[in-house]
């Protein structure tokens, strides 16, 4: 089976701008999670979908979004990028929802210049 | 204080040690998750458990529910175990995965 797969996997943008990633979980794969990894503040949990429905949303604000579509793909945007935005973001997909082992993706390395 | 603590921040080993590495939790979970991150990025997990003892290979992960706590050992260190483990509490219902800052190890031959 293919893993999870993750584009672009490098994105330079700057301030002000909108970025779209996009992340492919494992096929039969029903939940997308979404993660913010940064050298200060680590791994930080951004949001949940279950068949196309957000279970979760982690504590950023409105400016990042996300969506999950029938096939399971899930997209993340955000908005406004500021200079703090800079950082690794992460798809990873499980089976189930909640607590399934999950599957993380390559990563996005978005740098806001 | 953070919901999900790590000791060490940072290990040195020679190869060939045991090395443990310790999560403590306060949040409530339904189960308790090891990463390993390699320098790139790339996650994997390596357990998820909610009770008693996982072994894989080298790798041993234990925790007890009571004190909120859980370890995870692995035996004859190798320079490829060098990475950064990461544990992870909550998961289940709508509780999402909270992460320990992690252990940054380092196998020396």
């Amino acid at each position: 089976k293919a893993g999870v797969t993750q584009t672009p996997r490098y994105l330079i943008k700057t301030r002000g701008q909108q970025v779209t990633l996009s992340c492919s979980p494992i096929s039969g794969h029903r939940s997308v999670s979404w993660y913010q990894q940064t050298p200060g503040q680590g791994l930080q949990f951004l949001f949940e979908y279950f068949s196309e429905t957000q279970r979760n949303k982690g504590n950023f604000p409105g400016r990042f979004s996300g969506r999950q579509f029938s096939n399971s793909r899930s997209e993340m945007n955000v908005s406004t990028l500021e200079l703090g935005d800079s950082a690794l973001y992460l798809c990873a997909s499980s089976f189930g929802q909640g607590g399934d082992t999950q599957y993380f993706g390559p990563g996005t390395r978005l740098t806001v210049l | 204080k953070n919901e999900v603590e790590q000791s060490p921040q940072n290990l040195t080993a020679q190869e060939g040690e045991f090395i443990t590495i310790n999560c403590s939790y306060s949040v409530g979970i339904s189960a308790l998750h090891w990463l390993q991150q390699h320098p790139g990025g790339g996650i994997v997990s390596l357990f998820m458990l909610s009770s008693g003892k996982k072994k894989h290979g080298r790798l041993i992960a234990t925790i007890n529910i009571q004190e909120k706590h859980s370890s995870l050992h692995i035996t004859a260190s190798h320079p490829r175990d060098s990475a950064v483990y990461i544990c992870a509490a909550g998961g289940g219902g709508n509780t999402p995965l909270v992460f320990g800052k992690g252990t940054r190890l380092s196998v020396i031959a």
